[in-house]
């Protein structure tokens, strides 16, 4: 079993629609919960950091931890065509060096 | 644009070849990583860097050879590779020594021919 589980997709969805990416994770030491952007042939862009568990809001985007479900979500509001692209969720153990990756979410937003 | 500059953009060489790739940073970040990323996967991390001192290294091949001289630069010295190497290498760097929030480069697509 991996570390962190990703639904790879491909996931396309209308403009517009509200666009709910997911992961799961196994390590319940991990403390950090990350969720980047990567457009083709780019390096991955961070989204949005969360630190335990809660909710944190960023413009169209919501990120969410449950620690007790060991369950992370970015839901993306409005989507555009821009935000067309995949969506790795990472985390790391406090006093951690090291990312654990999902395997990303191929995502994309129709005209 | 990204904040972590690597260059080259593209690479392609020879089973023989020795090059490097390079990377900088000027966000005053004490922690600079190497990954590599082959088509459709998710980042794997290589060498971690603290404080100019290297942290991690993820048992990587030794034909993978990391330097970092100073706080703002790393680089990785690529020698003998073999084709299945081929990938795109990322940079990125954080604050401190937590891995949280790390900042990316662009990447260097690399081709062994």
């Amino acid at each position: 079993q991996k570390e962190v589980e990703q639904d790879p997709g491909p996931l396309s969805v209308p403009e517009g629609a509200i666009v709910s990416l997911n992961c799961t994770y196994s390590n319940s030491a991990f403390q950090y919960f990350m969720w980047y952007r990567q457009y083709s042939r780019k390096g991955p862009e961070l989204l949005m950091y969360t630190y335990s568990s809660g909710n944190k809001e960023d413009g169209r985007f919501t990120a969410q931890v449950d620690k007790s479900s060991k369950y992370i979500s970015l839901f993306i509001r409005d989507s555009q065509p821009s935000d067309s692209a995949t969506y790795l969720c990472a985390m790391s153990e406090k006093g951690a060096q090291k990312l654990v990756f999902g395997q990303g979410t191929r995502l994309t937003i129709n005209p | 644009d990204t904040e972590v500059t690597q260059t080259p953009k593209h690479l392609v060489m020879g089973m023989t070849n020795k090059k490097s790739l390079k990377c900088e940073q000027h966000m005053g970040h004490r922690a600079m990583y190497w990954y590599k990323q082959k088509a459709k996967k998710p980042p794997e991390l290589m060498f971690v860097y603290s404080y100019e001192k290297l942290s991690i290294n993820e048992s990587v091949p030794s034909r993978f050879s990391p330097e970092c001289p100073n706080s703002s630069l790393l680089n990785l010295h690529l020698h003998a590779l073999q084709p299945e190497d081929s990938a795109l290498y990322l940079c990125a760097s954080s604050q401190g020594k937590r891995a949280s929030g790390y900042t990316f480069g662009s990447g260097t697509r690399l081709t062994v021919v």
